[in-house]
């Protein structure tokens, strides 16, 4: 149990495109889920926090206009990169949190590995 | 404010010996403390975590650590290591932020396993 998956696992764009990246909870309703931001060799950075039905919470220094965070559903959030450039490459990590949950648990999509050209 | 210190950026053992990643925290009150494994191209496993019950704690794989309130430490050990243990691993510890407690994630200890 406890499974979020990612898509696409990875993807390769050109500077000023839109790229949208998928986060599932495949088997429990997440109320709330959180993205991150991985560099190579680096530890994982909080980007943005999302609770269902509600508008996400952004860390200090991430802009929102630029990650769309869109938490429409129990089981769906999407984070879209808007006019990518190639210093937003990075892997982008999901996790999700179930509504049951009281000890904090998240459990974490396998990670979306994105190139901009 | 809550921070975890992960206190060996890279930590290199032989196959067969034991194991021990560092980690020590700080809290103003009484953590959720986790342990995570990434290996190469593969999403974050939780390995164990400590959540106000029993201070030693078992996890997956043969891992544990022990909760030491005392010494604000949560090391990570495991009595013989495996060439599959080779891995990047994160000490994790809870904030306090209401509902929406965050994680605040260690550095990272990178595991080496030589055979």
């Amino acid at each position: 149990g406890a499974v979020v998956s990612q898509h696409p696992s990875w993807v390769i764009c050109k500077s000023g495109t839109s790229v949208k990246i998928e986060c599932r909870s495949l088997d429990f309703q997440a109320t709330t889920m959180f993205w991150y931001r991985q560099f190579p060799k680096q530890s994982l950075m909080l980007m943005a926090t999302s609770n269902e039905g509600s508008k996400a919470t952004y860390e200090q220094g991430v802009e929102k206009d630029k990650f769309l965070i869109n938490h429409a559903s129990l089981t769906l959030s999407t984070l879209t990169v808007t006019s990518a450039h190639p210093e937003d490459s990075s892997f982008y990590i999901c996790s999700a949190r179930e509504w049951e949950n009281s000890y904090n648990e998240q459990f974490f999509g396998p990670g979306t590995r994105l190139t901009v050209l | 404010a809550q921070s975890v210190t992960q206190l060996d950026s890279h930590v290199s053992v032989s196959e067969g010996t034991p194991v021990l990643l560092r980690c020590n925290y700080s809290s103003s009150y009484s953590p959720s403390l986790f342990w995570y494994v990434q290996h190469p191209n593969k999403g974050l496993q939780l390995l164990l975590k400590y959540t106000s019950a029993a201070t030693l704690v078992k996890g997956i794989n043969g891992f544990e650590a022990e909760f030491k309130k005392s010494e604000t430490s949560f090391h990570l050990t495991k009595p013989s290591a495996h060439m599959s243990d080779a891995a990047e691993y994160f000490c994790v510890v809870t904030s306090n932020a209401g509902n929406n407690r965050k994680l605040i994630w260690g550095l990272g200890t990178s595991l080496a396993v030589n055979p």
